[in-house]
């Protein structure tokens, strides 16, 4: 089965700085991977996703991330962050062993964005 | 645009009792999936649903059972609670699961099991 592991538990930044959450995969022969965002109490949101194709996705919020394979990586990065990106962010993987696919999802990064 | 309908948002129940969450997809969506999410954790899936038949299973107790209707709504029902069962549960649905594609998550029902 594939994982994914995110080193960082929490990441404090300053607003207007830049930030970047770490994600890394399992390896694989195809990988499908996603980042979500969770605010407090709330469900999950789709930031981006890669499925295939271009390498740097761009989402949603000021949000990008760069597949790469050699380093088995799928960093979030945000050029400036605001107060209100303060939250929980999760990679996932897209995995299927039998029947549908589904997500397996990294331990979470909690950003928390200083004044 | 429609999104993933749960209810209830809150449920408190006692230890031994049984629960049952509801979801509705959105419309059209085939596939729906279930998670579990403890305190400070992140989401485990449980199960999920392809054009109402079981499709896959993860870590979900024999306790609990679930099921897709004619309608695409799925209900998780959950018997003998315990007190690790509290947490906040998902679920998420997306146009096809036999491909990978984005899930589309509800807000969630947070069970309080006292």
């Amino acid at each position: 089965a594939q994982s994914v592991t995110q080193l960082d538990s929490q990441v404090p930044v300053f607003e207007e700085a830049p930030v970047e959450l770490r994600c890394n995969y399992s390896s694989s022969v195809s990988v499908y991977l996603f980042w979500y965002v969770q605010y407090p109490n709330q469900g999950l949101q789709l930031l981006l996703k890669y499925l295939s194709g271009s390498t740097l996705v761009k989402g949603i919020n000021g949000f990008e991330a760069e597949f790469n394979k050699s380093q088995t990586s799928f960093h979030l990065r945000k050029p400036s962050v605001h107060i209100s990106d303060t939250a929980e962010y999760f990679c996932a993987v897209s995995d299927r062993t039998s029947g549908t696919y589904k997500y397996i999802f990294g331990t979470g990064t909690r950003l928390k964005v200083l004044a | 645009a429609a999104g993933v309908i749960q209810s209830p948002r809150h449920l408190i129940k006692e230890k031994r009792e049984t629960a049952t969450l509801k979801c509705y997809p959105i419309p059209r969506h085939d596939t729906v999936y279930w998670y579990q999410q403890g305190p400070g954790q992140d989401p485990q899936f449980l199960i999920s649903f392809y054009e109402k038949m079981q499709s896959d299973k993860g870590s979900i107790p024999d306790r609990f059972s679930a099921q897709q209707f004619s309608d695409y709504h799925s209900e998780l029902n959950m018997s003998s609670l315990e007190l690790g069962d509290s947490a906040l549960y998902f679920c998420a649905s997306s146009p096809t699961g036999v491909k990978p594609d984005t899930q589309y998550f509800g807000p969630g029902t947070r069970l309080t099991v006292l």
